[in-house]
């Protein structure tokens, strides 16, 4: 079942400007995480946040959560052309078995040069 | 150090053939380890979850089976493939602070 849904689909910027993509969930969330990859790569872990935190900072990189709007927001500033990817939220359900993530379907970032 | 691999990278398999996948983890014990499949251009839907050796637990009915014969080996099969089993299939490991580790991923063409 989907649980993530990210906005928008497709986000083309500039070199150095910000990206900003969002992600809404249906369910009660133990936590959330947000993903990249490279064109025909695996995934790769970015950041984590918890159900009791509100924002968090990795880099150039800044998560929100706010579970009351079941949503969450991955701000990346002053973009490269290396960011180019697409970016996945997960969620980790509150009554999670095994571990699990569900993901959303993505949002697909360009960065021009 | 802990590394997860998957193979092979790429596959291309007739419909009716059987298919088998292999992700083995290293530098870890008794992980939590995942199977999804990604349609091209979509998001990743689980199919399998495992919590350890023999356990599975499946997520979508389908065309698939897993197995989890080792700690550290999980292996994705079926017995005949068919066209819509195409897509790209991640394994994957949950780390320690409950993030995934990814494999590099198989792309499975079934033509």
């Amino acid at each position: 079942s989907q649980q993530g849904e990210e906005d928008p689909q497709a986000l083309s910027i500039q070199e150095g400007e910000n990206a900003t993509m969002n992600c809404s969930y249906k369910t009660s969330i133990n936590n959330l995480q947000w993903y990249r990859q490279n064109s025909g790569r695996g995934l790769v872990h970015l950041i984590l946040i918890r159900s009791n935190e509100r924002e968090k900072h990795s880099g150039r990189l800044r998560v929100t959560l706010d579970t009351s709007k079941k949503s969450s927001s991955l701000l990346i500033t002053a973009s490269r052309a290396a960011d180019t990817a697409s970016y996945f939220c997960a969620t980790a359900s509150l009554y999670n078995q095994g571990g699990k993530l569900i993901f959303g379907q993505g949002t697909e970032l360009s960065v021009k040069p | 150090s802990q590394t997860i691999h998957q193979w092979p990278a790429t596959l291309v398999q007739p419909v009716g053939s059987p298919l088998s996948l292999e992700c083995t983890v290293e530098g870890t014990s008794n992980p939590n380890l995942y199977w999804y499949r990604q349609a091209a251009g979509r998001g990743l839907q689980l199919l399998f979850y495992s919590v350890g050796i023999g356990q599975i637990s499946s997520e979508v009915p389908q065309n698939l089976s897993a197995s989890r014969p080792q700690d550290r080996q999980f292996i994705l099969s079926s017995k005949k493939l068919l066209l819509s089993d195409s897509g790209f299939y991640l394994c994957a490991w949950r780390t320690v602070n409950y993030g995934y580790t990814f494999g590099s991923g198989t792309r499975l063409t079934v033509v």
